[in-house]
């Protein structure tokens, strides 16, 4: 079955919005990754965040291990946070479980 | 900044014909992944090379194979494309130890007519 689950699977906001996005996972963690894709574009690693929270800019990540789940907080969006929000499980070497994605628009 | 390096952006090709794609690192990295991403958006990894040792994912068909010539570089060749093997291919490296944050190319989108 599906390691990843992420939800919701897009999201329409008015810039200055925030956006809480979520990624439940099955299997035991090892490590866990938000990544931004940009429209067509490349990916590039947000957050690595096995527990806790982390917070660069106007993100902030949350991983509770034993809820088995992760977030990402997006503070007072912006056009350019359009894109799609993928996580990533790592619960061993070499094995990357990716959850289908967030797709975000975010409209002035 | 961009750090891993692939090339084509883009390619189109025919059924059957062999393509080859290259990615090379400038981080000092010591692993290299090749990624699948398909429409859907699921990336798939497909292969990672880490001192000179190969992982493969068992579920990648045998045409497709990953060249390396020194630790900065891996390329991807698939030997006789069909057309389930359009997608867009990402090459990422990391630092094995470092929590596994990978840096991620931008992709090379391959068609397959």
């Amino acid at each position: 079955g599906q390691q990843v689950q992420q939800s919701p699977a897009s999201l329409v906001l008015q810039e200055g919005e925030n956006a809480e996005l979520q990624c439940n996972f099955s299997t035991s963690l090892n490590s866990m990754q938000w990544f931004y894709q940009r429209p067509g574009g490349s990916l590039v690693s947000l957050f690595y965040n096995p527990s806790g929270t982390k917070h660069s800019g106007r993100l902030t990540s949350t991983t509770v291990i034993k809820e088995r789940r992760s977030s990402l907080h997006i503070s007072s969006s912006q056009t350019t946070d359009s894109g799609t929000y993928l996580c990533a499980l790592v619960p061993g070497y070499q094995n990357f479980y990716f959850g289908k994605g967030t797709s975000l628009t975010v409209i002035p | 900044e961009t750090a891993v390096f692939q090339t084509p952006n883009y390619h189109v090709t025919q059924v059957g014909n062999e393509v080859s794609f290259n990615c090379k690192q400038t981080l000092g990295h010591d692993t290299m992944y090749w990624y699948k991403q398909d429409s859907k958006k699921l990336l798939k990894i497909m292969f990672s090379y880490n001192n000179k040792q190969l992982i493969v994912n068992e579920t990648v068909p045998r045409r497709f194979s990953p060249q390396s010539s020194d630790k900065a570089h891996l390329n991807l060749r698939i030997k006789s494309v069909e057309p389930e093997d359009s997608a867009v291919y990402l090459c990422a490296s990391s630092i094995p130890g470092q929590g596994d944050t990978q840096y991620f190319g931008p992709g090379t989108r391959l068609l397959v007519l």
